[in-house]
């Protein structure tokens, strides 16, 4: 089945300073999702890419969806204590059938430091 | 807008029992829901997709006749895990997404400790 890859497993960073995180797959996503997940809580959605090549912001975020449609990457700019959580990638491919369920990255556990 | 409701949000059950875990579109009607488990510390696998109206699809690997879906209307859908063991115990996050969007929303989730 699709694996998602995702890294790094685990940021420790100082307030204020940038983030960047990313996801390789090894087959094609017709649309890749960003979450954040804190504890005891389901997944939110940050940011949705639906096109290969698409560069998309939300706020201080920032994500793109890699032309060969088998990567993306996040990136926080200015990170603030709200921030830690962990981020996961998801895929999703749409089969004749309609639209499959999410594959999700591993994730990466950011921690800040103030 | 675009909200899922998902109950309870912990059980504690004995082991042999059965628990019911219930979903719900709470603004708009979902055709389709998605079941996921995820153990501590690891990502969200998906379980199975619900289907209004008709047999849910199952994953690879999940055993149907445990994992018990209901789709019996267009806003909510229903996992009942059967017989339940400790190795159930999990966090249970179910979702959906409406037709205006591309992007799923998820369920707060349910914590299910089997003892």
């Amino acid at each position: 089945g699709q694996q998602l890859n995702q890294s790094p497993q685990s940021m420790f960073i100082q307030e204020g300073e940038d983030v960047s995180m990313n996801c390789t797959s090894s087959s094609i996503f017709n649309t890749w999702l960003w979450y954040k997940q804190d504890p005891g809580e389901g997944p939110v959605l940050l940011i949705a890419l639906y096109k290969a090549g698409e560069l998309t912001s939300n706020g201080r975020l920032t994500a793109q969806f890699g032309i060969t449609r088998k990567d993306s990457f996040l990136n926080i700019s200015a990170s603030i204590p709200s921030d830690v959580g962990i981020y996961f990638c998801a895929g999703q491919y749409y089969s004749g059938g309609g639209a499959d369920g999410l594959t999700f990255g591993k994730g990466t556990h950011l921690i800040i430091q103030p | 807008g675009a909200v899922v409701s998902q109950h309870p949000s912990w059980v504690i059950c004995k082991s042999g029992t059965s628990v019911k875990i219930e979903c719900r579109s709470l603004d708009f009607q979902a055709t389709t829901m998605f079941w996921y488990r995820q153990f501590p510390k690891q990502s969200l696998m998906l379980m199975a997709t619900s289907n209004e109206g008709s047999k849910a699809t199952y994953e690879q690997g999940v055993e149907k006749d445990k994992f018990l879906i209901n789709h019996a209307s267009l806003t909510l859908s229903t996992l009942t895990v059967t017989s339940a063991h400790p190795e159930d115990s999990s966090f249970y996050i179910c979702s959906a997404r409406p037709s205006t969007s591309y992007g799923y929303t998820f369920g707060s989730g349910t914590r299910l400790t089997v003892v």
